[in-house]
């Protein structure tokens, strides 16, 4: 399967800045998830990344708030823009196993973010 | 709408038998996952059923009923390794990956 290498793994922000998280794959892949898991709880999509294309985001999250970017196959980029507290979690980005779906997604280490 | 359920908490006695259930209702069926995260870790995949039926893989098996909206992972003989959250997740018709809220299991000696 896949392996993500996802950076930074945490970081601590003042509310009102960005962060940009990077998850770089060691193949390429068609589409990437980018995903996020508020304290105690399950995993949300917040969109999916295609190559050449602009990304689909979920009900509930717009592109001024997560820009992402996926310049190559290997490759995406989601920023958490203009951050308040509420945006303190964990985010993480993913990839289908291979063959696909019968190893369903792999995942980034993730980010653990804190914003204060 | 889009609903996927789960218990939120079990607890269970090492070297016993757990069945964590997972009810669905989704715009779109590609597939169930089940997956495995540990505290502070990533999900890891645990089992994928598209058919209904048993899929058994070593201690871990995976149940699905299409017709039912209904899944189930069953664990045995439990070790204190198995203590995580237990994610129920559907395959839908976009190629995204939802999931349920997760069944945290504690298993004691």
């Amino acid at each position: 399967s896949a392996v993500i290498s996802q950076k930074p793994s945490r970081d601590i922000c003042q509310r009102g800045t960005s962060l940009t998280i990077q998850c770089q794959v060691d193949s390429q892949v068609t589409m990437m998830f980018w995903y996020r898991q508020q304290p105690g709880q399950s995993l949300t999509l917040i969109a999916t990344a295609n190559q050449g294309s602009e990304a689909t985001y979920e009900s509930g999250f717009v592109i001024d708030k997560f820009p992402i970017s996926r310049p190559n196959l290997t490759f995406s980029t989601l920023t958490v823009s203009n951050m308040s507290p509420e945006d303190s979690s964990i985010y993480l980005c993913s990839v289908e196993g291979q063959p696909a779906p019968n190893y369903g997604y792999t995942f980034g280490s993730g980010t653990r973010l804190t914003v204060v | 709408g889009q609903n996927i359920d789960q218990p939120t908490e079990m607890t269970a006695t090492e070297g016993a038998i757990v069945q964590i259930n997972c009810t669905y209702q989704t715009s779109g069926f590609n597939g169930l996952f089940w997956y495995q995260q540990h505290a502070g870790e990533a999900p890891t995949f645990l089992s994928y059923n598209v058919l209904d039926g048993l899929e058994e893989k070593g201690r871990f098996s995976s149940f699905l009923s299409r017709s039912k909206g209904y899944s189930y992972l069953l664990l045995k003989e439990l070790q204190m390794k198995d203590s995580a959250s237990y994610l129920c997740a559907v395959w839908g018709n976009n190629n995204d990956m939802r999931f349920g809220a997760g069944t945290r299991l504690t298993v004691k000696p």
